[in-house]
């Protein structure tokens, strides 16, 4: 399996507050993405990088923001959450582009 | 807009019974796609991808793809499904890494 590990695996927090969510990866790989997933909605891209401090946005990423300092780490930020933001958050990870992604065990959100 | 579509949301199956999961992609130049399959409380996994070449990719667990571009699809069969199958399915699109909804398979036994 590819080293990817997501912190923390669940979280509850309250609307208004400010949360973030890390994903490492021991792979070295350039690409790393965040997606949330929803029923019905599948997965849908936030953002993803392309390498330390280059990063883009996806086709949800309004309420998000990420940072990318270090190869291996990818932190995706919810300034000021919303219950619409309850969901489960996967990262994932690929060595280059249009490649195969690697994915995390997500982490749970939960907004109330 | 580049997307991949799976138009069932839900498919039920019997145990030992053939499998096929529909995906349709629209994409311009050859696309690369990839299935992905999701146990509850998982992580997603990678069953197969579809770069170029042979139009029917193998991958594991006994699952096989095969791309037509005519159809614009990439349909994801097995000829015979376990019930160890039973999890989600996503069809996915590199480029921007775009995924459909899913299709949640059941198995009876």
């Amino acid at each position: 399996d590819a080293g990817i590990t997501q912190s923390p695996r669940h979280k509850v927090t309250e609307t208004g507050t400010p949360v973030t969510l890390r994903c490492h990866q021991t792979e070295n790989h350039r690409y790393m993405y965040w997606y949330r997933q929803d029923p019905g909605h599948g997965l849908r891209l936030i953002h993803y990088s392309y390498g330390v401090k280059d990063t883009d946005k996806g086709e949800v990423s309004d309420g998000y923001s990420v940072s990318r300092s270090k190869t291996e780490d990818f932190l995706l930020t919810l300034e000021s959450a919303t219950s619409s933001q309850t969901s489960v958050y996967f990262c994932a990870i690929s060595p280059d582009y249009n490649t195969e992604a690697f994915f995390g065990q997500g982490t749970r959100l939960t907004v109330v | 807009a580049q997307s991949v579509t799976q138009p069932d949301i839900h498919i039920t199956v019997s145990e030992g019974a053939s499998l096929e999961l529909r995906c349709n992609y629209s994409y311009g130049a050859t696309p690369y796609l990839f299935w992905y399959v999701q146990s509850p409380g998982q992580g997603l996994q990678l069953l197969l991808k579809y770069f170029s070449g042979d139009t029917l990719v193998q991958g594991i667990k006994g699952f096989e793809a095969e791309f037509k571009r005519s159809q614009s699809s990439f349909n994801l069969r097995k000829p015979s499904v376990h019930w160890s199958d039973a999890a989600e399915y996503f069809c996915a699109g590199a480029d921007d890494m775009r995924f459909g909804a899913g299709t949640r398979l059941t198995v009876k036994p």
